[in-house]
């Protein structure tokens, strides 16, 4: 159990699109999914965290313009990369929290985005 | 200080060895603890999760907790090849879990 899916798994776009990523809880209801970036070598970033029904929380630093999140049901929040460029180029990786265990986290496998 | 703190690395250990990967971290209120996997290119995933001090064990990992000197600690038995990653140590609380930045062990066969 505890299953996160992560579609696409890689994306290249040119500089000035949009991209979406969904996050989804494919054997679990999920109260809260979190959405982390990872440059190459580096640590994992929080961006923001999302509940159902609500607005998603943005760490500081992390333009809620550029980054819009939805999160319309327990199983599924998707991200969208606003006016991608070049410097958005990460390793995109959600989580999602079960509602019967709210502090473990469960990472779908990440979406690489390349922005030409 | 930072929250969670674990040292970079890369740790090396010679396949079979036990390899001990520690973490500490700065708030006495913290409950729960995890150590994740990640592989190079790849996503964390959980190993274990420890919430009492005291040592739990799951097939070659034993997690230990130490709530008065504020440390937990990852023990891989008869490490392999394969356990080669970064392993990423956490903490919950009221906030979503914080990680520490990770220690990269190598598993020298």
């Amino acid at each position: 159990g505890a299953v996160v899916s992560q579609h696409p798994s890689w994306v290249i776009c040119k500089s000035g699109t949009s991209v979406k990523i969904e996050c989804r809880s494919l054997d679990f209801q999920a109260t809260t999914m979190f959405w982390y970036r990872q440059f190459p070598k580096q640590s994992l970033m929080l961006m923001a965290t999302s509940n159902e029904g609500s607005k998603a929380t943005y760490e500081q630093g992390v333009e809620k313009d550029k980054f819009l999140i939805n999160h319309a049901s327990l199983t599924l929040s998707t991200l969208t990369v606003t006016s991608a460029h070049p410097e958005d180029s990460s390793f995109y990786i959600c989580s999602a929290t079960p509602a019967r265990d709210s502090e473990t986290q469960y990472f779908g496998p990440g979406t690489r985005l390349l922005v030409l | 200080q930072k929250e969670v703190e674990q040292n970079s690395g890369p740790l090396s250990v010679p396949e079979g060895a036990i390899a001990s990967l520690n973490c500490t971290y700065s708030d006495r209120g913290s409950q729960s603890f995890f150590w994740y996997r990640q592989y190079s290119g790849k996503s964390p995933e959980l190993i274990m999760s420890i919430y009492s001090n005291g040592d739990k064990e799951d097939g070659r990992f034993t997690a230990q907790l130490n709530k008065a000197s504020q440390y937990v600690s990852l023990l891989i038995r008869d490490s392999q090849p394969s356990d080669s990653a970064t392993y990423l140590c956490a903490r919950a609380g009221n906030t979503p879990l914080v990680f520490g930045k990770g220690t990269r062990l190598s598993v020298i066969a």
